[in-house]
């Protein structure tokens, strides 16, 4: 029964397009998130959303938007992909932020490929 | 921005060895985590120490806080080829900002 889940696990598209990643968790947490792994394993942070705000890293690309339908849900569009797009992005979770002492369940990534 | 720095960056260390992973950050923090990663898979969540812990045990991990130097470190004792793994450590700053991570220790276990 998988906590964090997340859809496609692979991605290969053309320069220009647009796409989405869809992230769904079923743990009841309050706060979803998304980031970026570029080849090096380095992990970014692009943006965190419960249902009160949205945190989003400035150096995120305005291409990129998050959209929750609901709480269990936080997808990831962007728009007019390039090259320097490609790398994995997971989803994570976690009940009201690190601070209450629970640490993140992450999804298994979705591998973005722009050719 | 980054706040975690792991060292070493590699490490490869021979089964029933101990590993030592270490982590220094930058600005105070509320707590610490360490996560795993194995290789094409998402990060799982090890162990949390906070800010006012200065040790703790899980299983065969164990790990160490000293604020005062802003570094950590995590020691799996008694390593098995399945512990390969990337590590990472990330801090939670006490704010409601998302978790900060390092760039990480790959770790091999050589049966």
């Amino acid at each position: 029964d998988t906590a964090v889940s997340q859809t496609p696990k692979y991605l290969v598209t053309q320069m220009g397009n647009d796409k989405s990643i869809k992230c769904e968790q079923n743990l009841g947490h309050d706060t979803m998130y998304w980031y970026k792994q570029d080849s090096k394993k380095f992990l970014k942070i692009m943006f965190s959303y419960n249902n009160k705000e949205l945190i989003i890293n400035e150096t995120v690309p305005n291409r990129f938007s998050p959209k929750s339908p609901d709480k269990a849900h936080l997808n990831l569009h962007i728009n007019s992909l390039e090259l320097g797009d490609s790398a994995v992005y997971f989803c994570a979770s976690s009940q009201d932020g690190a601070h209450y002492g629970y640490g993140y369940t992450f999804g298994s990534g979705t591998r973005l490929t722009v050719v | 921005s980054q706040q975690g720095e792991e060292d070493p960056q590699a490490l490869s260390i021979q089964e029933g060895e101990n590993a030592t992973m270490n982590c220094s950050y930058k600005t105070s923090i509320n707590n610490l985590q360490w996560y795993r990663q194995n290789s094409g898979r998402g990060l799982v969540h090890l162990i949390l120490i906070r800010s006012n812990e200065r040790e703790k045990h899980s299983g065969r991990l164990r790990v160490t806080l000293d604020t005062s130097k802003k570094s950590s470190s995590l020691l799996i004792t008694a390593s098995r080829a399945a512990d390969t793994a990337s590590y990472f450590c990330a801090t939670d700053d006490s704010g409601n900002t998302p978790l900060v991570f390092g760039k990480g220790t790959r770790l091999s276990v050589i049966a």
